[in-house]
């Protein structure tokens, strides 16, 4: 079965640091894969999308930046956290199985505070 | 992407039948009607989803009206682990690929005890 792990679930950084959440992707090959933060309240923002290794569309601008470097990791990242990219950030895939319906499978989610 | 209109919250006995709507009146043929649960400090997590027909599966059932543009989500018994927001997104089956889908707030289901 397919399982998809993110990490660290949280963590706490002071402004002007640097950023990594990694994700994995087990049991699928050739997934596509979804970066999504949601800020407290408030529903999910569709941050970066990948089709492929090497492959990285963002849906909005910002101090973030995501990469694809092998099939099933996907990786989160910024040079200087801002205060304002605190929230919830949330792992996400889903597969090329039409019977499925195109579901989309989140990870367990990491809470990142700036401070 | 076509959108869904849920209400921002609702509530619920606990054990009592609930019946989550949503609105999609701009659904294409293809697509499918998903519903997703985030559960308090947890990512979403896939309930049920369907085209045509009524669905059930363990977790809940989906009615899905005649003219497709609405839809229901229903908890048989509602217990307090029920207590998440439910989101409710259309896919389009024909896409294999990447494809923008929006989650709004969702409906935000408080279970009173």
């Amino acid at each position: 079965s397919q399982t998809i792990h993110q990490w660290p679930a949280t963590l706490v950084q002071p402004v002007g640091s640097p950023l990594s959440l990694e994700c994995t992707v087990e049991g699928t090959s050739n997934p596509n894969l979804y970066w999504y933060r949601q800020a407290a309240g408030r529903g999910l923002q569709l941050l970066f999308y990948s089709v492929g290794i090497g492959q990285i569309s963002s849906e909005v601008p910002q101090n973030l930046s995501a990469s694809r470097p092998q099939d099933r990791q996907f990786i989160l990242s910024s040079k200087k956290l801002l205060l304002s990219d605190s929230g919830f950030y949330l792992c996400a895939w889903s597969g090329l199985d039409i019977s499925s319906g195109n579901t989309i499978y989140f990870g367990e989610g990491s809470w990142l505070t700036v401070v | 992407d076509a959108k869904t209109t849920q209400p921002n919250s609702m509530e619920s006995n606990e054990e009592e039948p609930v019946h989550l709507p949503c609105n999609h009146s701009t659904i294409s043929g293809t697509d499918y009607i998903h519903w997703y649960r985030q559960l308090p400090s947890q990512g979403p997590e896939y309930v049920i989803h369907g085209l045509t027909s009524n669905v059930n599966n363990r977790m809940a059932s989906l009615a899905i009206a005649e003219d497709r543009k609405s839809s229901t989500l229903i908890l048989h018994r509602a217990t307090l682990r029920d207590a998440a927001v439910y989101y409710c997104i259309l896919r389009d089956s024909r896409i294999t690929g990447y494809q923008k889908v929006t989650f709004g707030i969702g409906t935000k289901l408080q279970v009173i005890p």
